[in-house]
């Protein structure tokens, strides 16, 4: 297992457009999360799952945005109807959960670019 | 509602320094606290990760220590090289099962 990977790492959208972005966890790892990271700031949380249950979203998480873990193993993230503001480094992290001392692990990112 | 402030924002000091990055959280309820590395435009790099119930941990010219009662800790980098010139990021893992992230402070090592 050579860990989370992310896919494409590059994506250059034109605005109104929808995007797709594959996340693929660490074998076993059952909690996954997809984060967004614009210039100049830390990632920002959006929604994490347990297994295929997505147990939280973030108010950043618009209703043109959905993520899906259909069978408790990759994860996809959709963005509907793309604006400039969704410009933006889209992380993915996997970590085994329940217990919660265990380390999450990040993904390279794709980077999302609206023209 | 966990907040993570990492001070300074930007720190340049010259080749050689040993230097402190800070990480202040308001919740010390946390269950690990990491440090990663960022690349211009790459992803994340874990450097360091601290449970609740460790001080602090070390890694070759690293070392960063964990306060959780006065929400404080520190990344300390000995003689620095200019390669150690990227982002650092202070990452709670919070009791809310969240990840939550400050907003780095840029390092440069001049030479």
């Amino acid at each position: 297992d050579t860990g989370v990977s992310q896919d494409p790492r590059h994506k250059i959208t034109k605005r109104g457009q929808n995007v797709t972005f594959r996340c693929d966890p660490i074998s076993e790892h059952n909690r996954l999360y997809w984060y967004r990271q614009t210039l100049g700031q830390g990632p920002e949380f959006l929604t994490y799952f347990q297994n295929e249950a997505q147990l939280e979203k973030s108010r950043l998480l618009s209703d043109r945005f959905s993520a899906e873990r259909p069978k408790g193993s990759f994860s996809t993230l959709e963005i509907q109807r793309t604006e400039q503001g969704d410009s933006a480094m889209y992380l993915c992290a996997s970590q085994f959960g329940g217990a919660r001392d265990t380390e999450a692990f990040f993904g390279q990112g794709t980077r999302l670019t609206v023209v | 509602k966990q907040e993570v402030t990492q001070i300074p924002a930007a720190l340049s000091v010259p080749e050689g320094e040993n230097l402190v990055l800070n990480c202040s959280f308001t919740d010390s309820a946390i269950y690990n606290l990491q440090w990663f590395r960022q690349d211009p435009g790459k992803g994340l790099t874990s450097l360091l990760l601290i449970q609740s119930s460790q001080r602090e941990q070390t890694s070759g010219r690293l070392n960063a220590s964990l306060d959780k009662s006065s929400g404080r800790s520190t990344l300390y980098i000995a003689a620095s090289q200019p390669g150690d010139s990227a982002t650092y990021l202070c990452a709670v893992y919070s009791s809310a099962s969240k990840i939550i992230f400050g907003s780095g402070t840029r390092l440069s090592i001049r030479p």
